[in-house]
């Protein structure tokens, strides 16, 4: 069983605010990902991260951005809100030791809605 | 262009029935694939996973089967309960780098 925590779990609030998404994980897993998702869609991978000091953008452009500096702890910040940015948030962590059969771990994302 | 396809947005199936959930994936060279199970408004659940060296793994009611050559992977739930009614994402990877997850089908178990 993983153990990957997200808060908030919900967010409600008005365009052009500051949010911090927090993700934390206890397995130490090196590596840590954010993924979007909107309803019926895949998941859109936005960050990752293969360890302290480590953050790279995913496939999906996004405003957001996130810091790594401690192995446990992956937040994302996006300095202004948007409507469009109304979403899930999902966080991940994997054990890149592993090798090709890394799996990764989800929290249980947040859901964000900007007014 | 999607390189994991699941071209079934929703399956209904009977309670006790077998569930089949198909995916599709057009990388060759992925190695490992994965199965998640999601509920409204909590994150995917890591299900059961097969590498790209076997054609079979089963783990309790839930079987996947690997067909390298169709570049298909199907996912069985045997038998099907209500509380297996979930979306469930196909994931492929190539060597842990990479992971690319479907759209997802919605499974509903009708008691």
């Amino acid at each position: 069983e993983a153990d990957i925590y997200q808060t908030p779990r919900y967010l409600v609030i008005g365009t052009g605010k500051k949010i911090t998404l927090e993700c934390s994980q206890t397995m130490g897993h090196d590596k840590m990902y954010w993924y979007q998702q909107d309803p019926g869609m895949e998941l859109h991978l936005i960050h990752y991260s293969y360890g302290v000091n480590s953050t790279e953008k995913g496939d999906l452009s996004s405003e957001s951005t996130v810091s790594r500096i401690r192995t446990e702890h992956f937040p994302l910040t996006l300095e202004s809100a948007r409507p469009s940015h109304t979403s899930q948030y999902l966080c991940a962590s994997s054990d890149p030791t592993r090798g090709y059969q890394e799996t990764q771990y989800f929290g249980p994302g947040t859901r964000l809605l900007v007014l | 262009d999607q390189q994991v396809k699941q071209n079934s947005p929703s399956l209904s199936v009977q309670e006790g029935r077998i569930s089949i959930l198909n995916c599709d994936y057009t990388n060759s060279m992925f190695d490992y694939f994965l199965w998640y199970k999601k509920y409204p408004a909590e994150g995917p659940t890591f299900l059961i996973s097969i590498s790209s060296i076997k054609d079979k793994n089963e783990d309790g009611r839930f079987t996947v089967f690997l067909n390298k050559s169709a570049k298909h992977l199907s996912l069985h739930i045997v038998p099907s309960q209500p509380g297996d009614s979930a979306v469930y994402f196909c994931a492929a990877s190539l060597y842990g780098q990479n992971f690319v997850f479907g759209p997802g089908t919605r499974l509903s178990v009708l008691p």
